[in-house]
C-alpha cells in the first residue's frame, strides 16, 4: 500500500522555537508538496519540489524553509515559530505519470504557544 | 488567474438523501479536476478526478462528478448518503504538466443527520 509518512501527528512547541516537520513517501515520486490547511481557508501550498535538492515557493513562503536531501523525504522548517504559524500541515506527493494526482499524509498539527 | 470556489461552506444532509457538492473553476486551458474527501483527523484522500474523454466521472465510495465546460463546473454527487460520508470535501484543478501543484477549493463540510 502506498504512503506518505508525516513523522509528528500532534506538536506543540513554543514561540522562536526551530521545527522540523519530517514527511516521507515511500512511491518513488519525483513531486513533495507542503501546504498549510486553516478553517475557512482550505489548503495553502507552502513549497513544493519537482526534485532532489530543488525547491519553489509556493502561494505562502514567508517564515517557512523547506529541505529535500533525498528523493523520499522531503522537511518544512520553520525557523522561528510563531503563534499565527498554529495549524495542520499536510504534506503530499505526486508522480510526474499520474497526471497530478497527490497523494497526502495523515497531517502535522502543530501548536505554538 | 486560476481558482476554485465551492460556494458552500457546510451541507446538512439527511442519511439517505441525495447529495450534490458544488465546484466552480476559474481556468483558461482545459483543466485536470479532482474532488478530495478528508475525515476529520485525516489526511485527503482521492475520491475521483477528470482529465478528459466522458465528462461523468465515477470515483470511490458511490460518488460520481459530472464536468461542464460551459458551466465552469465539476460539481460532485452522491444518489443516497451514508453517514460516514460525513468529512469535507475539496474540489482541486490542476493543468497538464503541473505535476500536482494544484489550487485548492476551500471546502465543503458535509453533516449528516441520521
Amino acid at each position: 500500500d502506498v504512503k506518505v509518512t508525516q513523522s509528528s501527528r500532534y506538536l506543540v512547541k513554543r514561540t522562536g522555537e526551530k521545527v522540523f516537520l519530517e514527511c516521507v513517501q515511500d512511491m518513488d515520486h519525483e513531486n513533495m508538496f507542503w501546504y498549510r490547511q486553516d478553517p475557512g481557508l482550505g489548503l495553502r501550498l507552502i513549497y513544493f519540489s519537482y526534485d532532489v535538492k530543488m525547491k519553489e515557493k509556493g502561494d505562502i513562503p514567508e517564515g517557512y524553509s523547506v529541505s529535500r536531501e533525498k528523493k523520499e523525504r522531503f522537511s518544512l522548517i520553520l525557523e522561528s515559530a510563531s503563534t499565527n504559524q498554529t495549524s495542520m500541515y499536510l504534506c503530499a506527493s505526486s508522480s510526474y505519470r499520474n497526471t497530478g494526482e497527490l497523494f497526502f499524509g495523515e497531517g502535522s498539527r502543530l501548536t505554538v504557544l | 488567474a486560476q481558482s476554485v470556489t465551492q460556494p458552500d461552506i457546510h451541507i446538512t444532509v439527511s442519511e439517505g438523501a441525495s447529495l450534490e457538492l458544488r465546484c466552480n473553476y476559474s481556468y483558461g486551458a482545459t483543466p485536470y479536476l479532482f474532488w478530495y474527501v478528508q475525515s476529520p483527523g485525516q489526511g485527503l484522500q482521492l475520491l475521483l478526478k477528470y482529465f478528459s474523454g466522458d465528462t461523468l466521472v465515477q470515483g470511490i465510495k458511490g460518488f460520481e462528478a459530472e464536468f461542464k465546460r460551459s458551466q465552469s463546473s465539476f460539481n460532485l454527487r452522491k444518489p443516497s448518503v451514508h453517514w460516514s460520508d460525513a468529512a469535507e470535501y475539496f474540489c482541486a484543478v490542476g493543468e497538464q504538466g503541473s505535476q500536482g501543484n494544484l489550487i485548492f477549493g476551500k471546502g465543503t463540510k458535509l453533516s449528516v443527520k441520521p
